[in-house]
């Protein structure tokens, strides 16, 4: 979904580095949220925000944090990386208003390898 | 805990037949059910969405949905080689604040 961008796509670190991933969006979405994905679990939740100042954790959120900078942009940061922590990370935003249940828009990824 | 379960597959369907692709949830609450593709690599892209008891139709797929026994299926009609991907379950939990993923199954269309 081109109207939801990560940044960056790839990338590879090391153990103990501070990582920051990005997401912007215009689709003038309220609620953002950070999903993991790694082979075999599905998506799970990291973090979301349903406004600027609202920050939530979800359900695998030790190991990572988060801050809302404006509506559009929601970032992800590991503050000291580890390998378990190598994965696919999705960024996805959502409307309550929207018909169909308000589904989540995804980004394209971002996928990180922890050396 | 709140769980979507599915078997994980691989399902492997003949082309031309119809794949069917099953999923239970444990919140009861759950009023929103939604089924989503993704292709190795990409993101989770929506393709059903179904609210009522009942089935939902929209082209080759049909959703269905059984709250009393909270359960809800996809099948896809005339299966072609480009619907091989994993599909994901995902329900709206009783909160309405999250989506719940399952873990997908896998599905293979052999021509």
């Amino acid at each position: 979904d081109a109207d939801v961008t990560q940044t960056p796509r790839n990338r590879i670190t090391k153990t103990g580095k501070r990582i920051m991933l990005e997401c912007s969006q215009t689709k003038g979405h309220d609620r953002m949220y950070w999903y993991r994905q790694d082979p075999g679990l599905g998506l799970r939740l990291i973090y979301y925000s349903f406004d600027v100042k609202d920050i939530n954790k979800g359900e695998i959120s030790d190991g990572y944090s988060v801050s809302r900078q404006a509506q559009a942009k929601f970032s992800l940061s590991l503050e000291s990386a580890i390998p378990n922590q190598t994965a696919l990370y999705f960024c996805a935003t959502s409307d309550p208003s929207e018909g169909g249940g308000q589904p989540q828009h995804f980004g394209d990824g971002t996928r990180l390898s922890i050396l | 805990q709140k769980e979507v379960e599915q078997n994980s597959g691989p399902l492997s369907v003949p082309e031309g037949a119809i794949a069917s692709l099953n999923c239970t949830y444990s919140d009861r609450g759950s009023q929103s059910f939604f089924w989503y593709r993704q292709y190795s690599g990409k993101s989770p892209e929506l393709i059903m969405f179904i609210y009522s008891n009942g089935d939902k139709e929209d082209g080759r797929f049909t959703a269905q949905l059984n709250k009393a026994s909270q359960y809800v299926s996809l099948l896809i009609r005339d299966s072609q080689p480009s619907d091989s991907a994993t599909y994901l379950c995902a329900v709206r939990d009783s909160s309405a604040s999250k989506i719940i993923f399952g873990s997908g199954t896998r599905l293979s269309i052999r021509p």
